[in-house]
């Protein structure tokens, strides 16, 4: 069965450092993999996603996430965090033989600080 | 704007009453889903719906039904709301490989 860890439950950055989510799967064929930001009250919104090809993936916003099937982990980062980046963020993985389920991570949330 | 349609935005039920969530998108995707979100628990998948006429339970599917009606709309109902069922509860769908889409979402409570 396919899984997401995602580790730390809470990421707290100042504005203009690095900003990096931890994301490793278990899925026992190449999987596809998503990010996906969530504002508060609202709903969820993809960042990037990974299926085939490049495995450095460039998302919205200037977010980046990278495969890396040898350690399975799709970790996201951003050079240099704003403000407006403080909001929850998901990965997921779905298989690409049975791409009808979505599984997702337990969610990073992310403070900036001034 | 095209994108998914959830109905109500917000809802409360008083234990052991019965109420339907409304899903509808406008993109022609083939395949529907339901989550809900729970603090510290990420998304979870209730059911699906991978075409028309089809429905397949995911990994919370107690207490819950679902009807795909027609292509595009996917209804989840709760026919005795339980307080463990407050949540807020999300539909999204999908084309194929593509990236799935996601509604607004439902603020549900139980009292």
């Amino acid at each position: 069965a396919q899984s997401v860890t995602q580790l730390g439950s809470h990421v707290s950055v100042s504005e203009g450092a690095l900003v990096l989510l931890r994301c490793n799967y278990s899925s026992s064929v190449p999987p596809y993999l998503f990010w996906y930001v969530q504002y508060p009250n609202q709903g969820l919104q993809l960042l990037l996603k990974y299926t085939t090809g490049a495995t450095l993936v460039k998302g919205i916003n200037g977010f980046e996430a990278e495969f890396k099937k040898s350690e399975t982990s799709f970790h996201l980062t951003k050079p240099s965090a704003h403000m407006s980046d403080a909001a929850e963020y998901f990965c997921a993985v779905s298989d690409p033989g049975n791409t009808d389920k979505l599984i997702f991570g337990t969610g990073t949330r992310l403070q900036v600080f001034p | 704007n095209a994108g998914v349609t959830q109905t109500p935005k917000f809802q409360v039920l008083k234990t052991g009453q019965s109420m339907t969530l409304q899903c509808a998108q406008d993109m022609n995707h083939n395949s529907m889903y339901w989550y809900r979100q729970d603090p510290g628990m990420g998304l979870r998948l209730i059911y699906y719906s991978a075409s028309e006429g089809t429905t397949d339970k995911g990994e919370v599917p107690n207490g819950y039904n679902v009807s795909r009606l027609n292509k595009r709309e996917f209804s989840l109902r709760l026919e005795s709301a339980a307080p463990s069922q407050t949540s807020v509860y999300f539909c999204a769908s999908r084309l194929g490989t593509r990236s799935y889409t996601f509604g607004s979402g439902t603020r549900l409570t139980v009292v």
